[in-house]
C-alpha cells in the first residue's frame, strides 16, 4: 500500500500570513501519462470533507486562489497564502494512484 | 447543484448487516465513478469501496474485502453500500463521494455505529 506521511501534525498561523502543509507518499504518485495523482482535501469543524487540489496543482472548483499546490513524484506541498479564519480545519492528502486509495494523516490548522 | 444524500445509518450488532444508500442530484450519475469514505470518531479518513460508471467493476480495501458490497442503480440515480459480518472497528461515519477530480463532491455523513 502507498503510506502518504504528512508534516506538521498541526500549525499555528496569525491571519493573514501564509502557511505551507507537506506530504510525502512512499511510491512515486507519477503515472505514466505524466498526471500526478495526488490531492488535497480540507475538513471544517463538523463539515464533510472538500476538495481543494486535484492532480497535484489544479484548484478545485470554487476555492480561492489563495490555495495552491506543487511537488515532485514523491514530496508534495500545499500553500495557504494570506491565511483566513474559514480556513481552519483539517487538511488531508490523498492518492488515487493505485489500489487501495489511500489518505494521509491530517494537519490541523489553528489560528493565532 | 450537485448533492449526495445518505440514509441507513445506526447502531447495529457485531456480526449483523446493515446497508447505506446515497442518492445523487444535480449531475448525470451514471457518467461518474463513485465511492464510500468513511471516519472513525476522532480519527482520519479511510477509502471503503469505490464503483466504476456502469457498476460493472467494483474495488475494496483489504480491511473490508468479501464484507462489504457496493453497488448502484443508475436509473434511481442511488448508490448503496452492503455491509455484512461487521465489527467494532467499522464504527465510523460513512461519506458518499463522487469521483471526478479526485472525491470532488461529499455526502453529509451517516454515522455507523456497531456495539452490543
Amino acid at each position: 500500500d502507498i503510506v502518504m506521511t504528512q508534516a506538521p501534525l498541526s500549525v499555528s498561523v496569525t491571519p493573514g500570513e501564509s502557511a505551507s502543509i507537506s506530504c510525502r507518499s512512499s511510491k512515486s504518485l507519477l503515472h505514466s501519462n505524466g498526471i500526478t495523482y495526488v490531492y488535497w482535501y480540507l475538513q471544517k469543524p463538523g463539515k464533510s470533507p472538500q476538495l481543494l487540489i486535484y492532480r497535484m496543482s489544479n484548484l478545485a472548483s470554487g476555492v480561492p486562489d489563495r490555495f495552491s499546490g506543487s511537488g515532485s513524484e514523491t514530496d508534495f506541498t500545499l500553500k495557504i497564502s494570506r491565511v483566513e479564519a474559514e480556513d481552519v480545519g483539517i487538511y488531508y492528502c490523498g492518492q488515487l494512484l493505485e489500489n487501495p486509495w489511500t489518505f494521509g494523516g491530517g494537519t490541523k490548522l489553528e489560528l493565532k | 447543484e450537485v448533492q449526495l444524500v445518505e440514509t441507513g445509518g445506526g447502531l447495529v450488532q457485531p456480526g449483523r448487516s446493515l446497508k447505506l444508500s446515497c442518492v445523487a442530484s444535480g449531475f448525470t450519475f451514471n457518467n461518474y465513478w463513485m465511492s464510500w469514505t468513511r471516519q472513525a470518531p476522532g480519527k482520519g479518513l479511510e477509502w471503503v469501496a469505490s464503483i466504476t460508471n456502469s457498476g460493472g467493476s467494483t474495488y475494496y480495501p483489504d480491511s473490508v474485502k468479501g464484507r462489504f458490497t457496493i453497488s448502484r442503480d443508475n436509473a434511481q440515480n442511488t448508490l448503496y453500500l452492503q455491509m455484512n459480518s461487521l465489527r467494532s472497528e467499522d464504527t465510523a461515519t460513512y461519506y458518499c463521494t463522487r469521483v471526478g477530480g479526485g472525491y470532488d463532491y461529499w455526502g453529509q455523513g451517516v454515522m455507523v455505529t456497531v456495539s452490543s
